[in-house]
Order: C-alpha cells, then sequence, then structure tokens
C-alpha cells in the first residue's frame, strides 16, 4: 500500500525558513513525478512545485527562487526547502505522486500545516 | 499560464440527482485534465484523468467529457458520500492550474 507522509510544518516568522517532508513507502519516489500543493484557509488548490523523475524540478512563479524541490533516493522521501516565507504560504501543504506521463496525482499526503505570521 | 474556469462555484442536489459541472480551459489543454474530490479535513482524492479516464476504485457513477476546451465531470446517482468540493486541474503545462472548486451540498 502507498503511503505518503508529510511533516515539518509549525509555525514560523516572516522571513524564516522551513524544511518540509514526505516519506514514502510502498512507492519508490524516485521513479514517478512527486509535487507539492497548497491550500491557504479555506481557499481552492495551488500547485506549488514538481520534481520530475529526471530530477528536472518546475515552480510555480509564486514560489521561485525562495522554494527548492529535491529528493533523498536512499531515505525515499522528497523535500520542500521554503526560504524568505510571506504570510501568503500559510497554507496546509500536501506531497502527491503522478505515476508517469498522461496520468493525475493519484496518492496524496495528509498534509503539513505551515503558518507565517509574527 | 493555463486560466482554468470552474462552474458552477456552488450546487445544490438532492441523493440520486444527476449533477454536472463544467471547467473550461483558456487554451488548448489537448485531454490533460484531472478531476480531484475533497472532503472537508482531507486530501484530495484523484477520480479521473486525462479528461474521461476513470482511476482505479472510483465508482462508476463519475464520467468525465470533453468538447474542445470544456471539460465536464458527471455524476450518476448522488450519494451521500458525494457532497464535497470538486476541482479541475490541467496538466497539459506548468504551472499546473487548478479551477476554483465546486461545492456539491445538500439541497
Amino acid at each position: 500500500e502507498v503511503q505518503l507522509v508529510e511533516s515539518g510544518g509549525g509555525l514560523v516568522q516572516p522571513g524564516g525558513s522551513l524544511r518540509l517532508s514526505c516519506a514514502a513507502s510502498g512507492v519508490t519516489l524516485s521513479r514517478h513525478d512527486m509535487s507539492w500543493f497548497r491550500q491557504a484557509p479555506g481557499k481552492g488548490l495551488e500547485w506549488v512545485s514538481t520534481l520530475i523523475s529526471t530530477d528536472e524540478p518546475f515552480y510555480a512563479d509564486s514560489v521561485k527562487g525562495r522554494f527548492i524541490i529535491s529528493r533523498d533516493s536512499f531515505r525515499n522521501t522528497l523535500f520542500l526547502q521554503m526560504n524568505s516565507l510571506r504570510a501568503e504560504d500559510t497554507a496546509i501543504y500536501y506531497c502527491a505522486r503522478k505515476i508517469g506521463y498522461g496520468y493525475g496525482s493519484d496518492y496524496w499526503g495528509q498534509g503539513t500545516l505551515v503558518a507565517v505570521s509574527s | 499560464d493555463i486560466q482554468m474556469t470552474q462552474s458552477p462555484s456552488i450546487l445544490s442536489a438532492s441523493v440520486g440527482d444527476r449533477v454536472t459541472i463544467t471547467c473550461r480551459a483558456g487554451q488548448s489543454i489537448s485531454s490533460w485534465l484531472a478531476w480531484y474530490q475533497q472532503r472537508p479535513g482531507r486530501a484530495p482524492k484523484l477520480l479521473l484523468y486525462k479528461a474521461s479516464t476513470l482511476e482505479s476504485g472510483v465508482p462508476s457513477r463519475f464520467s468525465g467529457g470533453e468538447s474542445g476546451t470544456e471539460f465536464t465531470l458527471t455524476i450518476n446517482g448522488l450519494q451521500p458520500d458525494d457532497f464535497a468540493t470538486y476541482y479541475c486541474q490541467q496538466y497539459n503545462a506548468y504551472p499546473w492550474t487548478f479551477g476554483q472548486g465546486t461545492k456539491v451540498e445538500i439541497k
């Protein structure tokens, strides 16, 4: 059974940093496209970043230059390093797997809450 | 960026109803569209991908259609578990973009 478990969220001051983790079991992350999505309180879904299986990253304009997506194949874990955090980054962050070209994101974690506030 | 316009924002319906949600892309996305269901406090769940392919384990009362840049999600015979918020998402090109969401509520 595929499981994705996010961690690392919390309360941080504007300008601060956090690193989110997404630990996977039942799936080898390096074989798939892995993404981060977020959802601000009471709002809709927003795509944040994707690391495709060839290790090429893609970012939303709103986070480009501030966030870095990466993965550790040995630990089978996806990361999102978030720097220069802003109030508008406050959201639940989800990691998700996309099995391959043409498919949707089929497995999602439960989410981790990031709150940026002074 | 490819804009996704989803309608309606709220849909009131009864158990057993047939409901349709529409999503219009601002430009061609081929068939690279997914539909997700999200219940309160839960992660999104993939329902369909490639516009009309049903994800494994999803009930057959869910179906997807497309005509050019207009896509539809239809639920035939609404069940109590189906009262939730639905999102369309294009993955034809980065940045991936979502529709605003449709909340299906009990009439």
